[in-house]
């Protein structure tokens, strides 16, 4: 059974620095992997997709790679901004199942 | 192009009584989810739909929870009765590219209180 693990589980970085999150998942038998954003009391919006063919895709000042073979994504944010400041969910596309979700890492960014 | 849209946002009901939300997913869109959220977890799925017809509902609760997508656009997920640990936020989401490879769009998400 697939599980995702997002570590840390909360992050609180100053304005200006460049973080790091982590997802891992168990079975590398995916078809694409997901980054989401949720502001409190919102819903999910797509970040990143990363298709399993795929290593990294960017978009602005966010990256996300992808190492199928070690089950491991991570989603790198340059130059951190208070606007950044929301829950950030990793999910996993698997043959014949909808996309599984970790728990999220919460960041937040100080001004 | 409008997003996937959901209602209602909030509601407050008494345990054993019923409930009822509402979604309607990005135009064109075939696949349609249901997730329920809980306090500080990742949503997990409860039920997902290709066109009118349901390709997951390993998860659902049968018992007390329903769902249906008529035409294959709106859908409507039912609880009847709730229970307290069915307090969540119930995410619907849109896919136009069906279970592989599809990018999922959500929508707002309706807020559950059972009390």
């Amino acid at each position: 059974k697939q599980e995702v693990t997002q570590i840390p589980a909360a992050l609180s970085v100053p304005e200006g620095e460049n973080l790091v999150l982590n997802c891992s998942f168990t079975d590398s038998a995916i078809y694409n992997l997901q980054w989401f954003r949720q502001d409190p009391g919102k819903g999910l919006t797509s970040l990143l997709l990363i298709q399993s063919s795929q290593r990294e895709q960017t978009s602005g000042r966010l990256n996300a790679s992808l190492d199928k073979s070690s089950g491991r994504s991570t989603l790198y944010i340059a130059a951190s901004q208070p606007g950044d400041s929301a829950t950030y969910l990793c999910a996993v596309n698997q043959a014949g199942t909808a996309l599984i979700f970790g728990k999220g890492t919460t960041l937040s960014v100080s001004s | 192009e409008a997003g996937v849209a959901q209602s209602p946002r909030y509601k407050i009901i008494e345990k054993r009584q019923s409930v009822a939300f509402w979604c309607n997913p990005i135009s064109g869109h075939a696949t349609l989810y249901w997730y329920q959220q809980i306090l500080g977890q990742g949503p997990k799925l409860l039920i997902q739909f290709q066109n009118n017809g349901v390709v997951d509902d390993s998860q659902l609760p049968k018992d007390r929870f329903s769902a249906e997508r008529l035409k294959g656009v709106d859908s409507t997920l039912k609880i009847q009765p709730a229970k307290l640990e069915d307090s969540a936020v119930y995410l619907c989401a849109s896919s136009s590219r069906g279970i592989r490879t599809g990018e999922l769009f959500f929508g707002e998400g309706s807020r559950l209180t059972v009390l």
